[in-house]
C-alpha cells in the first residue's frame, strides 16, 4: 500500500523559505523507475507540477520556478525536499507530494497536501 | 510550454445522464512512435487531493468504474462520464505528460447535478 504525507510550516513570511518534507512508505528509491514529483495549488485554482526526482537522482524541474526550487531525497528515510526561496503571497497554496505512474509522468497515489500560507 | 484549455468550465448534469468534458492542448501530444498520447484525467473532490482516473488518453486505472472513459487524439480530448452519479460531483482535471517538462494541467472543470 503507497501512501505520502507532506510536512512542513503552515506560515512562512514573504522572502523566506519553504522547506517541505514528504514521507512516504510502500516503494523505494532503489526501484529502478520510481518518481516523486512536487504539486500545488492556489486556493480555488488549478494544479501546478512543480518538480519530480527519480530513483537515480535525475531530477526535473518547471522552467518558470527553477531559479528558487530544489528537490532532494533520502533513499534510507523514504524521503523528499522540496526547497523553495524567496517566498512570495502568490506561493500561497496547498502542496502535494505524488507518486509518479510507472507508465509515464503522471500520478497515481497522492498526499493529502499541506497548506502553506505566505504572509507577514 | 504546452497550455491545456479546458471547457466548459462547468456543467451541471442530471443524475443518470451523460457528462462530457473536454480538453485541448496547444500542440499534439501524440507519440507517432508507439501511437499513445500522453493525456491523463483526475478528478478532485472537495478537500481530496486528486485521483488518477485515465491515462494514455483511453486507459482506466484499475479500480476506476467503466462509467468514466476517455477519448480523443492530437490535441483533442474527451472525458466521459456515461451516467452520472453523485459521488462523480467534483473538479476534473486533463494533464498533459509529453516530451520534456514542464508538465502542464488544464484549469478544470467543476462538475455538478441538475
Amino acid at each position: 500500500q503507497i501512501t505520502l504525507k507532506e510536512s512542513g510550516p503552515t506560515l512562512v513570511k514573504p522572502t523566506q523559505t519553504l522547506t517541505l518534507t514528504c514521507t512516504f512508505s510502500g516503494f523505494s528509491f532503489r526501484t529502478s523507475g520510481v518518481g516523486v514529483g512536487w504539486i500545488r495549488q492556489p486556493p480555488r485554482k488549478a494544479l501546478e507540477w512543480l518538480a519530480l526526482i527519480y530513483w537515480d537522482d535525475d531530477k526535473r524541474y518547471s522552467p518558470s520556478l527553477r531559479s528558487r526550487i530544489t528537490v532532494t531525497k533520502d533513499t534510507s528515510k523514504n524521503q523528499v525536499v522540496l526547497t523553495m526561496t524567496n517566498m512570495d503571497p502568490v506561493d500561497t497554496a496547498t502542496y502535494y507530494c505524488a507518486h509518479r505512474h510507472g507508465a509515464g509522468v503522471f500520478f497515481d497515489y497522492w498526499g493529502q497536501g499541506t497548506l502553506v500560507t505566505v504572509s507577514s | 510550454d504546452i497550455v491545456m484549455t479546458q471547457s466548459p468550465d462547468s456543467l451541471a448534469v442530471s443524475l443518470g445522464e451523460r457528462a462530457t468534458i473536454n480538453c485541448k492542448s496547444s500542440q499534439s501530444v501524440l507519440y507517432s512512435s508507439s501511437n499513445k498520447n500522453s493525456l491523463a484525467w483526475y478528478q478532485q473532490k472537495p478537500g481530496q487531493p486528486p485521483k488518477l482516473l485515465i491515462y494514455w488518453a483511453s486507459t482506466r486505472e484499475s479500480g476506476v468504474p467503466d462509467r468514466f472513459s476517455g477519448s480523443g487524439s492530437g490535441t483533442d480530448f474527451t472525458l466521459t462520464i456515461s451516467s452520472l452519479q453523485a459521488e462523480d460531483v467534483a473538479i476534473y482535471y486533463c494533464q498533459q505528460y509529453y516530451s520534456t517538462p514542464p508538465w502542464t494541467f488544464g484549469q478544470g472543470t467543476k462538475v455538478e447535478i441538475k
